[in-house]
C-alpha cells in the first residue's frame, strides 16, 4: 500500500496567516492526489483534486501543488472557517489511502 | 440538493453483524461509483469498500475482506454494507461517499459525503 505522510501533525496559526501543509507519498502517485478539510463532528469536505484543481465553491485562498511524491496545500489568509483537520488522499493506486491528518488550530 | 444519508449504525457485540445503508438523492445515482470510508474515534480516514456504477465491480480493503460486503440497489438509490464477524477495531464512524466524476471520467476520490453513522463493537 502507498503510505501518505503529512507534516506537521498540528500547527497553530492566526487569522490572516499563510499556512502550508505538506503531504509525502511513499511512491509516486503522479498528480492523483486530493485534499479534504474536516471540522469536529462533521464529514470531510472535498477541496482539491488532481493535486491543484480547486473543487467548485472552494475559496480561491486554497491552492494545491506538487507531483510524484511531494505535495503542498496552501491557505493564503487563514479564515475562521478554515480551522480543522486536513487530509491528503492518493487515488493513483489501489487501495486508496489517506494521510494521518494535519490539525490547524487557532493560535 | 445532492445528498447522502446513512443509517443502520449501533452497538453490537464482537462477532456480531450489522447492515449499514446509504440513500442518495439529487443526482443520477446509477452513473456513479459509491464507496464506504470509515474513521475510528480520534483517528484518520480509511477507505474500505467500492461499488462501481455501470459494470458493478466491487472492491474491499484487506482489513474487511471476507467479513464485509458492499452492495447497491440502483432502483432504490441505495448503497449497503453488510458487516459480519465484527471486531472491536471496527468501531468507527462509517461514511458513504460518492466518487468524483468530471464529465464522463470518474476518479477514486470522494466529492460528496454523508453525515456518517456510528458503529460501536463492544461486549
Amino acid at each position: 500500500d502507498i503510505q501518505m505522510t503529512q507534516s506537521p501533525s498540528t500547527l497553530s496559526a492566526s487569522v490572516g496567516d499563510r499556512v502550508t501543509i505538506t503531504c509525502r507519498a511513499s511512491q509516486s502517485v503522479s498528480n492523483w492526489l486530493a485534499w479534504f478539510q474536516q471540522t469536529p463532528g462533521k464529514a470531510p469536505k472535498f477541496l482539491i483534486y488532481k493535486a491543484s484543481n480547486l473543487e467548485s465553491g472552494v475559496p480561491s485562498r486554497f491552492s494545491g501543488s506538487g507531483f510524484g511524491t511531494e505535495f503542498t496545500l496552501t491557505i493564503s489568509g487563514l479564515q475562521p472557517d478554515d480551522f480543522g483537520t486536513y487530509y491528503c488522499q492518493q487515488f493513483n493506486d489501489f487501495p486508496w489511502t489517506f494521510g494521518q491528518g494535519t490539525k490547524v488550530e487557532i493560535k | 440538493e445532492v445528498q447522502l444519508v446513512e443509517s443502520g449504525g449501533g452497538l453490537v457485540q464482537p462477532g456480531g453483524s450489522l447492515r449499514l445503508s446509504c440513500v442518495a438523492s439529487g443526482f443520477t445515482y446509477r452513473s456513479y461509483t459509491m464507496n464506504w470510508v470509515r474513521q475510528a474515534p480520534g483517528r484518520g480516514l480509511e477507505w474500505i469498500a467500492y461499488f462501481s456504477g455501470g459494470p458493478g465491480a466491487m472492491l474491499h480493503a484487506d482489513s474487511v475482506k471476507g467479513r464485509f460486503t458492499v452492495s447497491r440497489d440502483n432502483a432504490g438509490n441505495s448503497l449497503h454494507l453488510q458487516m459480519n464477524s465484527l471486531r472491536v477495531e471496527d468501531t468507527a464512524v462509517y461514511y458513504c461517499a460518492r466518487s468524483y466524476c468530471s464529465g464522463a471520467t470518474c476518479y477514486n476520490t470522494f466529492d460528496i459525503w454523508g453525515q456518517g453513522t456510528m458503529v460501536t463493537v463492544s461486549s
